[in-house]
């Protein structure tokens, strides 16, 4: 099926440094969401944004919705050892109800 | 603060058996949905709810049957389980449809191995 490219696959960071990572896609979508998943845990969403252009906050973390509605952006300021895990994106096009989701970028912080 | 239930959380069965996973959510979402999880595989989606009364497949929906049983609840069963079924399954729900926000919100997952 249908997934979103996503980079970083994977990223090895220092606790304290910053990440990015984002999401594209051939077509174009009304919702971008972001999901952090923890080992045997269900996926958590974090940020939802809805507009082109918006940019949206959760503590440390900042997401973009890009102005061609075909790609997002999630940044992680001042990394801690907590934010260990996969990070994905999904997005949703208009008028439909199936998400398609990133292939997820894992990230790794040495403290 | 419950958001999306799923049980059971783990569950064993050998090839043949039938089982039904649960799934549960109390925030008045009309869309529900079936993910199965595989390593290097991503999410698929096997069936979904748009809303109370109606399914429709997904990606992977052979093995599987559905029921939307109400507007809070959602069943996935397998009727003669096989080992490539083995995953990592999780119900999710959405007001999408409902009040135009795609906030999709995951249940912990209901850990399945066919032997």
């Amino acid at each position: 099926g249908q997934q979103l490219n996503q980079s970083p696959q994977s990223m090895f960071i220092q606790e304290g440094e910053d990440v990015s990572m984002n999401c594209t896609s051939s077509s174009i979508f009304n919702t971008w969401l972001w999901y952090k998943q923890d080992p045997g845990e269900g996926p958590v969403l974090l940020i939802a944004l809805y507009k082109a252009g918006e940019l949206t906050s959760n503590g440390r973390l900042t997401a973009q919705f890009g102005i061609t509605r075909k790609d997002s952006f999630l940044n992680i300021s001042a990394s801690i050892p907590s934010d260990v895990g996969i990070y994905f994106c999904a997005g949703l096009r208009v008028g439909t109800y199936k998400y398609i989701f990133g292939t997820g970028t894992r990230l790794k912080v040495l403290a | 603060n419950a958001g999306v239930t799923q049980t059971p959380k783990f569950q064993v069965l050998k090839t043949g058996q039938s089982m039904t996973l649960q799934c549960a959510q109390d925030m008045n979402h009309n869309s529900m949905y079936w993910y199965r999880q595989d390593p290097g595989m991503g999410l698929r989606l096997i069936y979904y709810s748009a809303s109370e009364g109606t399914t429709d497949k997904g990606e992977v929906p052979n093995g599987y049957n559905v029921s939307r049983l109400n507007k809070r609840e959602f069943s996935l069963r397998l009727e003669s389980a096989a080992p490539s079924q083995t995953s990592v399954y999780f119900c999710a729900s959405s007001a999408q449809g409902q009040a135009n926000t795609g906030e999709l919100f995951f249940g912990e997952g209901s850990r399945l191995t066919v032997l």
